[in-house]
């Protein structure tokens, strides 16, 4: 069973960038697609993008095309989420989340723990 | 971008009882649908895709259909644990949620 462990919570100021790593252990890496998925506080699910490493197949949602860089490394079984000119808004929770059959369809499966990532002055 | 109409956005029912939540797409998506339930402080969890597919442990209790652009989860006799956010998603092109329906203790 794959477990994804994400990078710890960050505080960040306005304009800045944040970086969140998601590693993958127990499961294969390359062939599966790995999908980022944010939650404000208190608010629904939004989906920003995925990554299937073997491919090389990066989908962004057109909500972030021009702040968000998902990469991923095969070697680690790590992939990233970076987010830049962050401004208040962008404080939520950051999931990275799996498919469960390895056939690239955005489906989420097995799901990292979150991070919450706070922008405040 | 397809977006998803969901509704309602808030579903109040009692233990043992039957709910349907539904979702609409804005155009067509095949089958490409799935339904997630969502705890308090913890990531979501899939229940269908394929719009009708149990996810592996789900109970049978959980069930999906499709008509058209429309999509219904039922919970056939509530239990106790159902009490939660539930999301579908579109995987169609990208991926879209809809807004989400808090199922509440009635």
């Amino acid at each position: 069973q794959v477990q994804l462990v994400q990078s710890g919570a960050e505080v960040k100021k306005p304009g800045s960038s944040v970086k969140v790593s998601c590693k993958a252990s127990g499961g294969t890496f390359s062939t599966y697609t790995i999908t980022w998925v944010r939650q404000a506080p208190g608010q629904g699910l939004e989906w920003m993008g995925r990554i299937i490493p073997l491919l090389g197949i990066i989908d962004y949602a057109q909500n972030f095309q021009d702040r968000v860089t998902i990469t991923a490394d095969k070697f680690t079984s790590t992939a990233y989420m970076e987010l830049s000119s962050l401004r208040s808004g962008d404080t939520a929770v950051y999931f990275c989340a799996r498919d469960p059959h390895g056939n690239y369809a955005t489906l989420m499966d097995s799901w990292g723990q979150g991070t919450l990532v706070t922008v405040s002055s | 971008d397809i977006q998803m109409t969901q509704s309602p956005s808030t579903l109040s029912a009692s233990v043992g009882d039957r709910v349907t939540i539904t979702c609409r797409a804005s155009q067509g998506i095949n089958i490409y649908l799935a339904w997630y339930q969502q705890k308090p402080g913890k990531a979501p969890k899939l229940l269908i895709y394929g719009a009708s597919t149990l996810q592996r442990g789900v109970p049978p209790r959980f069930s999906g259909s499709v008509s058209g652009t429309e999509f219904t989860l039922t919970i056939s006799s509530l239990q106790p644990d159902d009490f939660a956010t539930y999301y579908c998603q579109q995987y169609n092109s990208g991926a879209t949620f809809g807004q989400g329906t808090k199922l509440e203790i009635k």
